[in-house]
């Protein structure tokens, strides 16, 4: 099995609507990441957690939120999707920096369209 | 902030053929540098991560350097096969993990 998985792996949605996508990792680690990619883009990051009380902002917060529902699942929301949403979304997670390095491990990533 | 570039934006070359890649970074206090592969619509596939102390990384036909103090990494990748047709994308761990844009590799058979 997948240590870092996403569900679902696909959703088309209409202009207005709520969606969740969810993210579940087994590895043990403590940071969970979500971020956004967009054609000819690098990824862009959207909100990151250090534990499950310790959520934050990452670089394109806007119309988005999250949830970390416990250590091993981080799920995020589109409260009012709208067409320019549409990307591939992908979780990552890490363990804490240990000495200063640390690597991030990737989920198989989301595709949202926004219709 | 942390800005990756990658330069050419899109390559071809033959099949058979070495080549490189260049991935540049702006800010060298670095904790590690990442090369991922992806391909069209699918996720990341991790090929070699280097860390701030090492120099270079190697994978089959695949080696990676790193000079933090000029802010670059190149990708060399041996013998070209069409099947290494994809992005290549860098990624510098400073604070936060900061991703190039890619390079659209294609090998022509």
């Amino acid at each position: 099995d997948a240590d870092v998985t996403q569900t679902p792996r696909n959703r088309i949605t209409k202009t207005g609507k709520r969606i969740m996508l969810e993210c579940s990792q087994t590895k043990g680690h403590d940071r969970m990441y979500w971020y956004r990619q967009d054609p000819g883009l690098g990824l862009r990051l959207i909100y990151y957690s250090f534990d499950v009380k310790d959520i934050n902002k990452g670089e394109i917060s806007d119309g988005y939120s999250v949830s970390r529902q416990a250590q091993a699942k981080f799920s995020l929301s589109l409260e009012s999707a709208i067409p320019n949403q549409t990307a591939l979304y992908f979780c990552a997670t890490s363990d804490s920096h240990r000495g200063g390095s640390y690597e991030q491990y990737f989920g198989p990533g989301t595709r949202l369209t926004v219709t | 902030k942390q800005e990756v570039t990658q330069i050419p934006a899109a390559l071809s070359v033959p099949e058979g053929e070495n080549l490189v890649l260049n991935c540049s970074f702006t800010d060298s206090a670095i904790y590690n540098l990442q090369w991922f592969r992806q391909d069209p619509g699918k996720g990341l596939t991790s090929l070699l991560l280097i860390q701030s102390s090492q120099r270079e990384q190697t994978s089959g036909r695949l080696n990676a350097s790193l000079d933090k103090s000029s802010g670059r990494s190149t990708l060399y990748i041996a013998a070209s096969q069409p099947g290494d047709s994809a992005t290549y994308l860098c990624a510098v761990y400073g604070e936060k993990l900061t991703f190039g844009t890619g390079t659209r590799l294609t090998i022509i058979p």
